[in-house]
C-alpha cells in the first residue's frame, strides 16, 4: 500500500528552527509536495520538490531525498502565525497526490 | 478573483437525505478534485476530473458522485447520506495533474450527518 509518515505533533519557541520530516512508500513518484492548513482553513502551498536536494523559499526550505523516501521541511525565525499544520503529499504513478496526515507545529512565546 | 468557492460552508444533513456540494472555480484550470479530511488521517481523493467532460474516482468513491458539465463548476452528489460521511469536504483545482501544478483548495465544506 501506500503510506506517508509524518509526527502527529511538534512544539517549538518562537524564533528558533523547526525540521519537520516526512516519509514515504508510494507506487511511483512524480514529485512532494507541503502545504500549510491554519485550523479551519484550508490548505496553502508552500512547496515542491522533484529532484533531490533543498529549495530555499524565504523563511522555508523543504529537502527531497528520493533514494530514501524522505523529505523534510525547515521553519526558520518561527513566527506565531507559523502555528498551522503542516501536510507532505507525494504525487504517485498515476499523478494522484497521496496526503500525510498532518504536523500540527505549536510555536511557544 | 474569487479563485474556488464552495457552498455551503457547513450542512447538516438528515440520514438518508440527498446532498450536493457545490464548488466553482474561475481559474480556467482544467483539473478538479474533491477531498475529504478527517481527524488523524490524511486528505483522501473522492473523485477528480483531469478537464471537463471526464471524471475519474480517487481512494473513497463509494457513496459520491460527481458531473463536469463545464470547467468551471465540480459538483459533489451523496445520494443517500450516512453518518460516516460526515467530514470536512475540499475541493481544488489546479492547471493540470502533472509538473510542479499545485492543487488550490477552496475554503472547504462542513457536513454532520446524523
Amino acid at each position: 500500500g501506500q503510506n506517508i509518515d509524518q509526527p502527529t505533533e511538534m512544539t517549538a519557541t518562537e524564533g528558533a528552527i523547526v525540521q519537520i520530516n516526512c516519509t514515504y512508500q508510494t507506487s511511483g513518484f512524480n514529485g512532494l509536495f507541503w502545504y500549510q492548513q491554519h485550523a479551519g482553513e484550508a490548505p496553502t502551498f508552500l512547496s515542491y520538490n522533484v529532484l533531490d536536494g533543498l529549495e530555499e523559499k524565504g523563511r522555508f526550505s523543504s529537502f527531497l531525498s528520493r533514494s530514501k523516501g524522505y523529505s523534510y521541511l525547515l521553519l526558520k525565525e518561527l513566527q506565531m502565525k507559523d502555528s498551522a499544520s503542516y501536510l507532505c503529499a507525494v504525487r504517485d504513478s498515476n499523478y494522484q497526490l497521496i496526503w500525510g496526515a498532518g504536523t500540527k507545529l505549536i510555536i511557544k512565546p | 478573483i474569487a479563485g474556488i468557492t464552495q457552498a455551503p460552508t457547513s450542512q447538516i444533513l438528515a440520514a438518508g437525505r440527498r446532498m450536493t456540494l457545490r464548488c466553482t472555480q474561475d481559474m480556467r484550470h482544467n483539473a478538479m478534485y474533491w477531498y475529504r479530511q478527517d481527524l488523524g488521517l490524511g486528505l483522501r481523493l473522492i473523485h477528480y476530473s483531469n478537464t471537463a467532460g471526464t471524471t475519474g474516482k480517487g481512494e473513497v468513491p463509494d457513496g459520491y458522485s460527481v458531473s463536469r458539465a463545464n470547467t468551471d463548476d465540480f459538483p459533489l452528489t451523496l445520494a443517500s447520506a450516512v453518518p460516516s460521511q460526515t467530514s470536512v469536504y475540499f475541493c481544488a483545482s489546479s492547471d493540470s495533474a502533472q509538473g510542479a501544478d499545485t492543487q488550490y483548495f477552496g475554503p472547504g465544506t462542513r457536513l454532520t450527518v446524523l
